[in-house]
C-alpha cells in the first residue's frame, strides 16, 4: 500500500520562529489533507490540498502531486501551535485516508 | 451546530467485556470511518461505511464490529477478541462524491482496559 512519511518527527521552536513540515507519499493520490491534533486529541482540519498552494493566516501549504510531496509552512509560531501535525492521503479508487506518523511540534515562549 | 459527536469521552473496560463506542453526525455525510490511534502513532483505519447498511473492513478490523442502520450513526463494538484494545478511537465522516472532500473528525473516545 501507499507509504506516507513525515519529517521531521519532532520540532522545537521559539515563539515567533518559522518552520516547514514535509510530507512525502509513494503513489498517486486523489486528496491530501493536513491536520493539527491538539493536546486533547481533537483533530482539526488545516488544509484540503490535493495540489497547488493555499494559505490560511499564518499557515500555508503546497502540494506538488507530480513529485509526491506536500509542505506545511508555519510562520510566526505561537505556543498554541504546539501539538502533532499529520498529513493524510487518499489513494485513487475510494475514500480511505492513509496517515503519516506525524510531526510533533513544541513552541516555547 | 453541525458536527460529529462521540461518547463516552473516557471508557474503562475489564478484560473479556465487549464495549460499544458511539458516533453520531448531523452533517448529512454518507461515508463514516473509525480509526484507532496508539500513543505517538498515526491513525489506522478499523472500519468504514460508504452508505447505510454497508460497511467494509479497514486495515485492523480484527476484534472489532460495526453496524450502519442509520445514516447519522456508526457505532463501533470492541469485542473481547481484540487483544490490545487500549487506545484512542476517532470517528470521522466525509461528504459523498467521487473525490469526497475534507474529512471531519469527532473528539474521540479513550478506551482503557483494566
Amino acid at each position: 500500500g501507499i507509504q506516507v512519511e513525515q519529517s521531521p518527527p519532532d520540532l522545537i521552536l521559539q515563539e515567533g520562529a518559522n518552520s516547514t513540515l514535509r510530507c512525502n507519499f509513494s503513489d498517486s493520490v486523489n486528496n491530501l489533507q493536513w491536520f493539527h491534533q491538539n493536546p486533547w486529541g481533537q483533530l482539526i482540519n488545516l488544509f484540503y490540498i490535493p495540489s497547488g498552494t493555499k494559505q490560511n493566516g499564518r499557515l500555508s501549504a503546497t502540494t506538488v502531486a507530480t513529485e509526491r510531496y506536500s509542505l506545511l509552512y508555519i510562520s510566526s509560531s505561537q505556543t498554541t501551535d504546539s501539538g502533532v501535525y499529520f498529513c493524510a492521503v487518499v489513494t485513487t479508487g475510494f475514500q480511505k485516508l492513509v496517515f503519516g506518523t506525524g510531526t510533533r511540534l513544541l513552541v516555547s515562549p | 451546530d453541525g458536527g460529529i459527536t462521540q461518547s463516552p469521552k473516557y471508557l474503562f473496560r475489564k478484560e473479556g467485556q465487549n464495549v460499544t463506542l458511539s458516533c453520531e453526525q448531523n452533517l448529512n455525510h454518507d461515508a463514516m470511518y473509525w480509526y484507532r490511534q496508539d500513543p505517538g502513532q498515526g491513525l489506522r483505519l478499523i472500519y468504514y461505511s460508504q452508505i447505510v447498511n454497508d460497511f467494509q473492513k479497514g486495515d485492523i478490523a480484527e476484534g472489532y464490529s460495526v453496524s450502519r442502520e442509520k445514516k447519522e450513526s456508526f457505532p463501533l463494538t470492541v469485542t473481547s477478541a481484540q487483544k490490545n484494545p487500549t487506545a484512542f478511537y476517532l470517528c470521522a465522516s466525509i461528504p459523498s462524491g467521487p473525490l469526497g472532500g475534507t474529512q471531519y473528525f469527532g473528539p474521540g473516545t479513550r478506551l482503557t482496559v483494566l
